[in-house]
């Protein structure tokens, strides 16, 4: 399954908002129901940090900033009030069908 | 808290083989699955191979089968992938990470680079 990332550049004003696309070319809902996609933070020098799973949920600790959203084969992460911790790279990775498979990345810097 | 620590990366030539070890703390780590993903700057992010609680499963992408085996050790609360046939496309850092009941990885290591030159 190939999963492709827009844009693979975002420059953002500190404070204001940010989205992301992600789509897959098949759809990511699993024949037990549940959609498995993901995103994914790299901070500069970092390993990723996984900040959503199944879509929408947020992992312990994200900042309620953070939402995803979507279905079936589209998908987007948006940040609301940026701020300059969240430069980095934003990885989307399906779960649903092997293998497991990432995005090429959406690059956040600040304008 | 979890840690996830990789150990055995290097510069090795065409052809030869290496094995990477992940030392795992702060959970149980023989009732999760486990997993390898590599990081190049070219191809992006790889998933490379998982294995179920007990070592009895295990699965690995195409572009390394043959040549790389995933496998643990309870007992020692550790990961392994074994590499051989090593060739420059398998340059990379690679990463253990813990798997979750969401077919995903919610713990990552901090990675070792793995440099396949002559």
């Amino acid at each position: 399954v190939v999963v492709t990332q827009s844009p693979l550049s975002l420059p953002v004003t500190l404070g204001q908002s940010a989205s992301m696309s992600c789509r897959s070319s098949q759809s990511l809902v699993h024949s037990d129901g549940n959609t498995y996609l993901n995103w994914f933070q790299q901070r500069p020098g970092q390993s990723p940090r996984r900040l959503i799973y199944e879509v929408s949920h947020r992992d312990s600790g994200v900042p309620d900033r953070f939402s995803g959203s979507g279905s079936g084969t589209d998908f987007t992460l948006k940040i609301s009030r940026v701020e300059a911790e969240d430069v980095g790279i934003y990885y989307c990775m399906q779960g649903t069908h092997w293998p497991r498979t990432f995005g090429q990345g959406t690059k956040v810097e600040i304008k | 808290e979890v840690q996830l620590v990789e150990s055995g990366g290097g510069l090795v030539q065409p052809g030869e083989s290496l094995r990477l070890s992940c030392a795992a703390s702060g959970f149980t780590f023989s009732t999760y699955w486990m997993s390898w993903v590599r990081q190049t700057p070219g191809k992006g992010l790889e998933w490379v191979a998982n294995i179920n609680r007990d070592g009895s499963a295990k699965d690995h992408v195409d572009s390394v089968k043959g040549r790389f085996t995933i496998s643990r050790d309870n007992a020692k609360n550790s990961l392994y992938l074994q590499m051989s046939s090593l060739s420059v496309d398998d340059t990379a850092v690679y990463y253990c990470a813990r798997e979750d009941s969401v077919n995903s990885c919610d713990y990552w290591g901090q990675g070792t680079l793995v440099t396949v030159s002559s």
